[in-house]
């Protein structure tokens, strides 16, 4: 059981706009810890895609975007793309000095 | 180029103790601002973090895990070395070591090595 909630799945069709929840508590995102996010192609490590709530590093292409708010961060992926088809995890501290990560979001493209 | 390998047996027995190491190349296990991180992927499963060594040879555990790990580094080497002992089952995993740009135990890992499967079978 993860510590982060994350629906399990969101699928779109090519093009389309998608988002995927991160739901935290009080103890970690409510508390004022950042947010990071996470693209797991199939078979590989995962990458950083977002760093610090809003962030993307240089080569993450600006279709991905996030955001944070009270204890819930979200990832938005626009103008989805069949190579975006992945998993994705949001990752954050808690007051408990450990990092947690949230469950994965597997994206399909239909 | 920032690269992280891990390394380690592919097969340990319940009740053993697991060593693994990271090498590291393309920064400094002395920079102020860099720590590398240790994080599980059970098949299928989701990512679970399991202990940093921060700058300064700070170490920091998973509450849950505290009691069986052990993270360590060798700057002459570039190594950085996690024991997880009395291996279950339950560890079986992909296990990778990370970057943690900043030093502090909350940013971001920002580069990841390629992983590690360990299988825990007798």
């Amino acid at each position: 059981q993860s510590v982060l909630t994350q629906p399990a799945s969101v699928s779109g069709a090519p093009g389309q706009r998608v988002t995927i929840s991160c739901t935290g508590t009080k103890s970690n995102i409510g508390a004022g810890f950042d947010v990071h996010w996470y693209q797991q192609l199939p078979g590989t490590a995962p990458k950083l895609l977002i760093y610090i709530n809003t962030n993307r590093p240089s080569g993450v292409p600006d279709r991905f975007s996030a955001s944070k708010s009270g204890t819930s961060a979200s990832l938005a992926i626009t103008g989805l793309q069949a190579e975006d088809e992945a998993d994705y995890y949001c990752q954050s501290y808690d007051s408990s000095l450990n990092v947690v990560f949230g469950g994965g979001t597997k994206v399909t493209v239909l | 180029q920032v690269t992280l390998k891990e390394s380690g047996p592919v097969l340990v027995k319940p009740t053993e103790t697991l060593t693994l190491t990271c090498d590291v190349s393309g920064f400094s296990l002395t920079s102020d601002r860099m720590g590398v991180s240790w994080i599980r992927q059970p098949p299928g499963k989701a990512l679970e973090w399991l202990a940093h060594i921060l700058p300064g040879d700070e170490d920091s555990y998973s509450t849950s895990l505290k009691s069986r790990l052990t993270v360590s580094k060798d700057t002459s080497k570039s190594l950085v070395v996690l024991t997880l002992t009395n291996m279950d089952p339950l560890d079986t995993a992909t296990y990778y070591c990370a970057r943690l740009n900043g030093g502090a135990p909350i940013d971001a890992f920002d580069v990841w090595g390629q992983g590690t499967m360990v299988t825990v079978s007798s």
